[in-house]
């Protein structure tokens, strides 16, 4: 089963506007990170945020971590065409090693 | 560093026939871990590997089988490939499974007819 759920599914927006992502997840985390997929590539690591933190930034990302809600969400602010990907969040749990993915946004960013 | 490579990149299989798909990696990473990813299910993990010589079952891992005879190569094994294993393969690796950062591979794309 899926421990994590992306909403929206897909997103298409104008270039220069703002992307958020949401994720959602079932039971209690270490942290919560979020992966690129460009079309036919394999996922890229954009950033993590740990159980204790509420907030985190780099550079045009800003991902945030309501832990009550077990909720995230992941802004790309002046979104570029070059943002056209899935994004897929994965959080891990307990002392495990292991990832678990969610099912991903798709991005379009228009010019 | 070339990171994480696998073979093939592409595969096409008649119903019962058997393969294997090669990851490598060169980071010196302990942990290698095998996914599949099929439309609307993101990524879901078929086994992985916690060093050279182990290996441990994920969630879906029927039909499969891995080995990990070397720290930088591991394998995963279709001995009677099924339609429903059509997929993309990717490979992923990280540093003692903190799991903080997994670098993937660039996926092998794996039709069974």
């Amino acid at each position: 089963s899926q421990q994590g759920e992306e909403d929206p599914q897909a997103l298409s927006i104008q270039e220069g506007e703002n992307a958020t992502m949401n994720c959602s997840y079932k039971t209690s985390i270490n942290n919560l990170q979020w992966y690129r997929q460009n079309s036919g590539r394999g996922l890229v690591h954009l950033i993590l945020i740990r159980s204790n933190e509420r907030e985190k930034h780099s550079g045009r990302l800003r991902v945030t971590l309501d832990t009550s809600k077990k909720s995230s969400s992941l802004l790309i602010t002046a979104s570029r065409a070059a943002d056209t990907a899935s994004y897929f969040c994965a959080t891990r749990t307990g002392g495990g090693n292991k990832l678990t993915f969610g099912t991903g946004t798709q991005l379009k960013v228009e010019l | 560093n070339a990171g994480v490579t696998q073979t093939p990149k592409f595969r096409v299989l008649k119903t019962g026939q058997s393969m294997t798909l090669l990851c490598a990696q060169d980071m010196n990473h302990e942990y290698m871990y095998w996914y599949r990813q099929d439309p609307g299910m993101g990524l879901r993990l078929i086994h992985y590997s916690v060093g050279e010589g182990t290996t441990a079952k994920g969630e879906v891992p029927d039909g499969y089988n891995v080995s990990r005879l070397k720290k930088q190569n591991f394998l995963l094994g279709l001995e009677s490939a099924a339609p429903s294993q059509t997929s993309v393969y990717f490979c992923a690796s990280d540093y003692r499974g903190r799991s903080d950062t997994q670098y993937f591979g660039p996926g092998t794309r794996l039709t069974v007819l």
